[in-house]
């Protein structure tokens, strides 16, 4: 089944202890991207990769940052988490980021930073 | 960048009533989805949607591009339908925008 597939779905920590949010794609997309969810805010870009190495930044990249060893793969990494990153993240990928293909999206990470 | 507004923010309907959800946005786009959020958060997709129109059961939409809106239709609403629907658009490499979303309330 083509899915986008983020780990942990939760998770609470506590202040400056480093964490990473898996996400991992099986449908071979060029183009993935993490965005965090917060009320009255919306759904923000925090980073995207365009490919295998090529990562950049999004709308608010600050205090996180990203990877893109494999296609698969593009984890988000948290080096020293702060509470106003206390968020519901999500993970999503394309064929590309020019094609005519949709977006498909995690379920979600909620994360509580205490 | 694009500008992506939905309406109405919230409603709240009968179970078995239909509604007509708008997004308007403010320039070209080659890409539009349709997403409702169920109440644990998830991104459903519903319908990928740049122009013309869609169904799928109970839900349709249509995109009209050269006016810059689309549309989904729920018909005979469920209880399992309540959350939020999100339409996002994107346009040639950049980001997905979202609307901000409207609300959807169906009482048993």
């Amino acid at each position: 089944e083509a899915q986008v597939t983020q780990n942990p779905r939760y998770l609470i920590t506590v202040t400056g202890k480093k964490l990473t949010v898996t996400c991992s794609q099986n449908m071979n997309h060029e183009y993935m991207s993490w965005y965090r969810q917060d009320p009255g805010l919306g759904l923000r870009q925090i980073y995207y990769s365009m490919n295998v190495e090529v990562t950049d930044k999004g709308d608010v990249p600050e205090g996180y940052k990203v990877s893109r060893k494999e296609k698969r793969n593009f984890p988000l990494i948290l080096e020293s988490p702060s509470p106003n990153q206390t968020s519901l993240y999500f993970c999503a990928s394309s064929l590309s980021s020019y094609s005519n293909q949709p977006q498909h999206f995690g379920d979600g990470t909620r994360l509580s930073i205490l | 960048g694009i500008q992506v507004e939905q309406s109405p923010p919230d409603l709240i309907l009968q179970e078995g009533a239909n509604s007509t959800l708008r997004c308007n946005f403010s320039d070209s786009v080659n890409n539009l989805q349709w997403f409702h959020q169920n109440p644990w958060g998830q991104l459903i997709n519903l319908f990928y949607i740049p122009s013309g129109t869609k169904q799928n059961g109970r839900l349709s939409a249509t995109t009209v591009a050269t006016e810059r809106y689309s549309l989904l239709y729920i018909s005979s609403s469920q209880t399992t339908d309540s959350g939020v629907y999100f339409c996002a658009v994107h346009f040639g490499n950049e980001k997905l925008t979202f609307g901000t979303g409207t609300r959807l309330t169906i009482i048993p």
